[in-house]
């Protein structure tokens, strides 16, 4: 079974160019989520989807970030425009959430940005 | 989500067992205990998770200690590929919304 997906996994930009990620998720995972890492410091949680539905994007700045999950699969993460303090690593994940207990999430290898 | 302590790094000799502990105390009672690994420049790698009882698979094993307070993560005979850092999570059930809070894990150096 394919994992999470995520492309490019590199990017260099100019500073307040836009730059976009995209993740395929695990087939018939029904939650996407991305997350931001700084160096040295656990993920961070950007947004959340269940299927189409944006369900925990409290995280997500957004004056320059955003994101879409148009048909409950694919994801695509956009951020314009970009500024030196976004340079990290952008990562996806997917889980199966059923109605309740653990649901594991998965995780792609990331995309690491870097705004010059 | 109730947060976690962990040491920031350590050691463990090739070949030796690695017991890497967690402090969540205070843990709900709903709670799962999860452990990810991060290998240098790849994503988090899931390991194992548990609830109450002590789990075992064919990365790990996890102990939860009676009163859920603390956990320790066993991997039994280290190797350098598992040289990683290593997150202790603590996180409600799926339905509740709750999300995952990883911290800054400890920084595990297998030793040759």
């Amino acid at each position: 079974e394919a994992g999470v997906v995520q492309s490019p996994r590199y990017k260099i930009i100019e500073k307040k160019q836009p730059v976009a990620f995209w993740c395929n998720p695990i087939s018939g995972h029904n939650t996407l989520y991305w997350y931001l890492q700084n160096l040295g410091q656990g993920p961070e949680l950007l947004i959340r989807y269940e299927n189409e539905e944006a369900v925990d994007d409290s995280q997500l700045p957004k004056d320059r970030f955003s994101a879409e999950r148009l048909k409950g699969v694919d994801s695509t993460l956009k951020i314009q425009p970009a500024e030196l303090g976004d340079s990290a690593v952008y990562l996806c994940a997917s889980s199966l959430q059923g109605l309740a207990g653990a649901d594991t999430q998965y995780f792609g290898p990331g995309t690491r940005l870097t705004v010059l | 989500d109730a947060k976690t302590t962990q040491p920031p790094s350590m050691d463990c000799a090739e070949g030796r067992a690695a017991n890497l502990p967690c402090n969540h105390s205070t843990i709900s009672g709903n709670e799962y205990v999860y452990w990810y690994r991060q290998i240098h420049s790849q994503g988090p790698q899931y390991i194992i998770h548990g609830l109450k009882n002590n789990e075992t698979n064919e990365m790990a094993s996890l102990i939860i200690t009676e009163d859920r307070k603390s956990s320790t993560l066993i991997l039994p005979h280290a190797t350098l590929r598992d040289t990683a850092v290593y997150y202790c999570i603590v996180r409600a059930p799926a339905n509740t919304g709750n999300q995952f809070y990883f911290g800054t894990g400890t920084s595990l150096t297998v030793i040759p």
